[in-house]
This record gives structure tokens, sequence and C-alpha cells, in this order.
């Protein structure tokens, strides 16, 4: 157990639908990362958040969008689903922002859009 | 960001030692070289970090030359769990940076 919770571990949702993962961070931890990986296109950095406000964004398509709460656990939601959205998506926490050495991942949300 | 560089795969048998190497030629001074290890299905596991000459911890050591233009993760007498993807990156250690992944390097452990 890393410390950092995804849930759902499956999701299975039809085109078209709007989901919203989940992503508690390491006690302690202020930074949530999130990111999405496919077979074709690797680990793909989505949007980070630091202590509730988003801090940096990588490719996160504007169906995409996320919050980070004052608890610290994060959503990330997924709209107009297309079949090329299935994938698996990580969520990462860090104590800081920016340390490489911080990260912990958690085991992820695999999304299967039909 | 500097790019990273690293063969697509590897093969090694059990209680051999495998190097990876990575490539960062135009690696700025203030960034720090990290090396991460996934398995299928699960989330990048964070293994070493380092800045130049050599750092040693009780997974794995990461050479360093001084011109910090390649970096090497050595992995002493693998095993079969350690068939994985090991990703190296570069990042600086502040506030505004994160976690960029290339493709990796997949690591296959045979008996």
């Amino acid at each position: 157990d890393s410390g950092v919770t995804q849930t759902p571990k499956h999701l299975i949702t039809a085109t078209g639908q709007r989901v919203t993962l989940r992503c508690s961070p390491r006690s302690g931890d202020l930074s949530v990362y999130w990111y999405q990986q496919s077979l074709d296109q690797g680990l793909q950095f989505l949007i980070q958040y630091y202590n509730g406000e988003e801090r940096a964004k990588g490719n996160i398509l504007e169906r995409f969008s996320a919050q980070q709460f004052p608890d610290l656990h994060s959503e990330l939601n997924l709209s107009s689903l297309e079949l090329g959205d299935s994938a698996l998506y990580f969520c990462a926490s860090s104590p800081h922002s920016g340390t490489g050495e911080g990260y912990t991942f958690g085991s992820g949300t695999r999304l299967t859009v039909v | 960001l500097a790019k990273t560089t690293q063969p697509i795969s590897m093969d090694s048998y059990e209680g051999q030692e495998v190097n990876i190497t990575c490539s960062h030629n135009n690696i700025a001074t203030n960034d720090y070289i990290t090396w991460y290890q996934q398995f299928p299905s699960q989330g990048p596991r964070f293994i070493i970090q380092g800045y130049k000459t050599k750092v040693t911890n009780e997974v794995a050591s990461l050479f360093i030359p001084a011109d910090r233009k390649s970096s090497t993760l050595s992995l002493p007498r693998v095993s079969l769990s350690d068939t994985a993807v090991y990703y190296c990156l570069v990042m600086m250690n502040s506030g505004y940076s994160t976690l960029t992944f290339g493709k990796g390097t997949m690591l296959l452990v045979s008996p």
C-alpha cells in the first residue's frame, strides 16, 4: 500500500458519459498529480494541484477537469467520453511541489469506454 | 526540459547485474536525475535520484559522470521480480516542476 488511494479501481462506461475518479493523497502530502497511461501514449501528465490550487497543466483535454478539496483529496472529472479515453488513470502525491524523489503513485483507475 | 533517451528494451538473466544507461545531453545546471520503476498495471515507484557522481540505496546505484550528460542505473543481481519498465527522468528539484515520463526501458529478466 503506497498510501495514495484511488477509487474506483475499475470503471466501465459508455461513450458520451461522464465519470469521476477520486484520489486521496498520502497523509501530509500537499500536491496531487493526475496522469493518463494508454498503450500508445505512455504516461502523460494531465494536471497538478498544490494545497487546493491548480499549479501546472499538461496534456489535459477540455472535456476533463479536476479539483482538489480542502481535505486535499482530488477528483478528476471526465466528460463526453470517447473510446480513446480508455486508459489507466494514476494519481500521485508529494509533500511539496516538484521534488522528483517524493512522488508516490496510487494503483490507478482502469477506465474502459465502450 | 531536458530530453532523455534510453533503450526501449533489455534482457537479462536472474543473478546478473543490469545497467541501464540514459542520455540527457541538454541537462541544465539545476536538474536532478530520477529513476522510476513500473510493474504492469501499477503506478510508477521511485527508485533513486542523484545530481552527480554516485548514489546508492538498498535497491540500486546511480552513476553520473562529471559532464552529467548521461546516467546509468545499476541493478545488482536481478531477480524475476525486477521485470518492469524503468524510466529515467530529468527535472528541476524546485517548486514548479512535474515528472515527465518518456517511453522507458522494458527490462525482462529470465530464469
